[in-house]
C-alpha cells in the first residue's frame, strides 16, 4: 500500500485534458513538501515531468502542468497525444519513521 | 551530458547479497551538491525509494529496507554502489540510480537506464 494513492488508471481521447491525482496525508502533501511526477514510459527510464508542485523542467512542453492542494496535488494533461501513453508517478517525502521519499503507486495513461 | 549507467549481477541466490553499481559521467560524486540514490520497480509494480546519498557521503534509507541496505561511493572512479543483503524474491525488480535536481527533497532529474535483478536459485 503506498503512503501517496493515485487512481490505477485513467484514460482519454487524442486531444482531450486527462488529470491525475495523488492524495496523501498531514505528514507528507499536508506537511507542505514538494511534489514531483515522472513520466514513465515503457522500455525507458523514468523522466522527470514536474518538479516542486508546479514547475516544468527545461523541454517539457506546456502540455504538461502541476497543481497542489491541501493533502492533494494533481497533473494535468492537455491535448492528449498518442505518446503520452504510460505510467505516471507521484513522489514527495514523508516526516514519518525519520522522514523518507514516497513514490504513489503509480497511474496508467491510456490514450484512446 | 550526465549519464548513469547501472551494472552488476543479473541474479542473484536467495539469502545472498546483491550488489550493484552506478557509474557516472559528467559530473562528479564528490565535488557536487547533489543527492545520488537507488529506486526499484518490482515487475508489474510501481516505483520505490531505497535510499540516497549526499555528496558528503550521508545516507538516508527507506525505512522498510533500513538494516538490509548500504549506499557507497568511490569517488575514484566516479562510482556509487548498492548493496541489499539477505534477499529474497521479493527484491527481484528493476534497479535504477539517479542524481536529484538539486537537494535531496527536489525530484530525480537524472535516471540510468535500470537493471533487472533475479532472485532466484
Amino acid at each position: 500500500q503506498s503512503v501517496l494513492t493515485q487512481p490505477p488508471s485513467v484514460s482519454g481521447a487524442p486531444g482531450q485534458r486527462v488529470t491525475i491525482s495523488c492524495s496523501g496525508s498531514t505528514s507528507n502533501i499536508g506537511a507542505g513538501f514538494d511534489v514531483h511526477w515522472y513520466q514513465h514510459l515503457p522500455g525507458t527510464a523514468p523522466k522527470l515531468l514536474i518538479y516542486s508542485d508546479n514547475n516544468r523542467p527545461s523541454g517539457v512542453p506546456d502540455r504538461f502542468s502541476g497543481s497542489k492542494s491541501g493533502t492533494s496535488a494533481f497533473l494535468a494533461l492537455t491535448g492528449l497525444q498518442a505518446e503520452d501513453e504510460g505510467d505516471y508517478y507521484c513522489q514527495s517525502y514523508d516526516k514519518r519513521l525519520s522522514g523518507h521519499l514516497v513514490f504513489g503507486g503509480g497511474t496508467r495513461l491510456t490514450v484512446l | 551530458q550526465l549519464q548513469l549507467q547501472e551494472s552488476g549481477p543479473r541474479l542473484v541466490k536467495p539469502s545472498e547479497t546483491l550488489s550493484l553499481t552506478c557509474t557516472v559521467s559528467g559530473d562528479s560524486i564528490s565535488s557536487s551538491s547533489y543527492y545520488w540514490g537507488w529506486v526499484r520497480q518490482p515487475p508489474g509494480k510501481g516505483l520505490e525509494w531505497i535510499g540516497s546519498m549526499f555528496s558528503s557521503g550521508s545516507t538516508y534509507y527507506s525505512p522498510s529496507l533500513r538494516g538490509r541496505v548500504t549506499i557507497s561511493a568511490d569517488t575514484s572512479k566516479r562510482q556509487f554502489s548498492l548493496k541489499v543483503t539477505s534477499v529474497t524474491a521479493a527484491d527481484t525488480a528493476t534497479y535504477y540510480c539517479a542524481r536529484s535536481r538539486v537537494a535531496l527533497l527536489s525530484g530525480f532529474a537524472y535516471w540510468g537506464q535500470g537493471i533487472l535483478v533475479t532472485v532466484s536459485s
